[in-house]
């Protein structure tokens, strides 16, 4: 049961514009959401959290979107530039007795072209 | 200061020898945790510990697998009578702890090939 999915395996944008990824959630029961980015050979690098009491949490070029009622979160990077170009994946944590249980999906490969 | 380090970084083992995977969490940090990372496939949670709570094992596959902590630092994970599906990156991760870090940082990883 996939409580997470990432449903593009891969997007490119050119260097400059915007690159959206996406991901949606069936546990009702998550309420912090988190994207990491992962570049070959090394361990997933936090990049920005929003808990599910907030739409929005923005830091620098990277913007989280949350929509709770269709269980939809988005990334939102702007604007685009070549480093970024990593696999992002979006997890999730349900708190309670999941405290500390992250749950991930499968990831986006993300390819900037100069 | 040092992140998280794991070793080794590749281990190749025949199908049935046991393993043993070691995670160094960063200085500081009261909660650690494995995830595995299966070809194609995004993060799967393994088990988690937190100070000196009982672990939360939930994410083990088969009692083939286990893990300890050693004086709230060094974990290892040990996995026994290996089998080819446990061939994946095995990533460990440390955090603060507390339920807004959810920034867990994470090692290199170790690539477990069983043949």
């Amino acid at each position: 049961d996939q409580q997470v999915k990432q449903n593009s395996p891969s997007l490119s944008v050119q260097e400059g514009r915007i690159s959206i990824l996406n991901c949606d959630y069936t546990n009702s029961m998550f309420d912090y959401f988190l994207w990491y980015k992962k570049y070959p050979a090394e361990g997933p690098t936090f990049l920005i959290s929003i808990s599910s009491i907030k739409d929005k949490n923005e830091d620098g070029r990277f913007t989280v979107f949350l929509n709770k009622s269709a269980k939809h979160l988005s990334l939102h990077i702007v604007p685009s530039q070549p480093g970024d170009s990593a696999v992002y994946f979006c997890a999730a944590n349900a708190g309670g007795t999941s405290y500390g249980k992250l749950t991930f999906g499968q990831g986006t490969i993300l390819t900037v072209h100069p | 200061g040092a992140g998280v380090s794991q070793s080794p970084s590749n281990k190749v083992t025949e199908k049935g020898k046991d393993v043993e995977l070691r995670c160094d969490p960063i200085s500081g940090h009261t909660a650690l945790y494995w995830y595995r990372q299966s070809l194609g496939q995004g993060l799967e949670f393994l088990i988690y510990f937190q100070g000196n709570s009982a672990p939360d094992k939930s994410g083990l596959p088969s009692d083939r697998f286990s893990a300890e902590r050693t004086g709230g630092s060094v974990s290892t994970l040990t996995i026994q009578r290996t089998q080819q599906e446990d061939s994946a990156v095995y990533l460990c991760a440390s955090s603060l702890g507390g339920r807004t870090s959810g920034e867990q940082y994470f090692g290199p990883g170790t690539r477990l090939t069983v043949t």
